[in-house]
């Protein structure tokens, strides 16, 4: 039961223009959701995250959305980068243990410049 | 500095032998966890221990025995390693406790092939 998916193994953006990766989740319980980066042969690294209590969090070009009803969250990179070139993992828990996530499989995105 | 850091970084081993990765972490978090990523890419957790107790087993098999001498390391045993082990090994940390409820630290991996 995979209970966080990111349906869209891959992406490709032309520099500049906006990347916008997708998440879905089942579990209700979740009320915390996170994006972690990571780059060839290294760890995931935390990028940003949300709470279940708003449906916006920006920090500077990285925004996520979160639709409770429809168990969706989406990451907005604006503008896109070649450096963003990495694999992004959606990863869903609850507030009271925010390292122990439910990860999905990840998108990689590739910025072309 | 490394804030998470795990060694070795690859491990190329026989099946059925014994072998262990370990995890160090300086970021005084009161977590750490080890994470298995398969060859399907999902990244799924293994354990967690908080202050050195074990508050997560994730239906690990028993040949899979972690072990936190202290707070600031959590090392992975693996007894009788059988082909499906291969996979890449994540330590991690976090704080849970206190006021500060920190996302996961991840260290670089331990890429782990059982021939």
């Amino acid at each position: 039961d995979q209970q966080v998916k990111q349906n869209s193994p891959s992406l490709s953006v032309q520099e500049g223009r906006i990347s916008i990766l997708n998440c879905d989740y089942t579990n209700s319980m979740f009320d915390y959701f996170l994006w972690y980066k990571k780059y060839p042969a290294e760890g995931p690294t935390f990028l940003i995250s949300i709470s279940s209590i708003k449906d916006k969090n920006e920090d500077g070009r990285f925004t996520v959305f979160l639709n409770k009803s429809a168990k969706h969250l989406s990451l907005h990179i604006v503008p896109s980068q070649p450096g963003d070139s990495a694999v992004y993992f959606c990863a869903a828990t609850t507030r009271t243990n925010a390292g122990k996530s439910t990860f999905g499989d990840g998108t990689t995105l590739t910025v072309k410049p | 500095d490394t804030a998470v850091s795990q060694t070795p970084k690859y491990l190329v081993t026989q099946m059925g032998n014994d072998k262990s990765i370990k995890c160090e972490q300086n970021l005084g978090h009161d977590t750490m966890y080890w994470y298995k990523q398969d060859s399907k890419k999902f990244l799924k957790i293994m354990f967690s221990y908080n202050n050195k107790e074990l508050i997560i087993n994730e239906t690990v098999p028993n040949r899979f025995s972690p072990k936190s001498p202290d707070k600031a390391h959590l090392n992975l045993h693996i007894n009788s390693l059988e082909l499906g082990d291969s996979a890449v090994y994540f330590c991690a940390s976090s704080q849970v406790g206190g006021r500060s409820n920190t996302e996961a630290f991840f260290g670089q991996g331990t890429r782990l092939t059982v021939v």
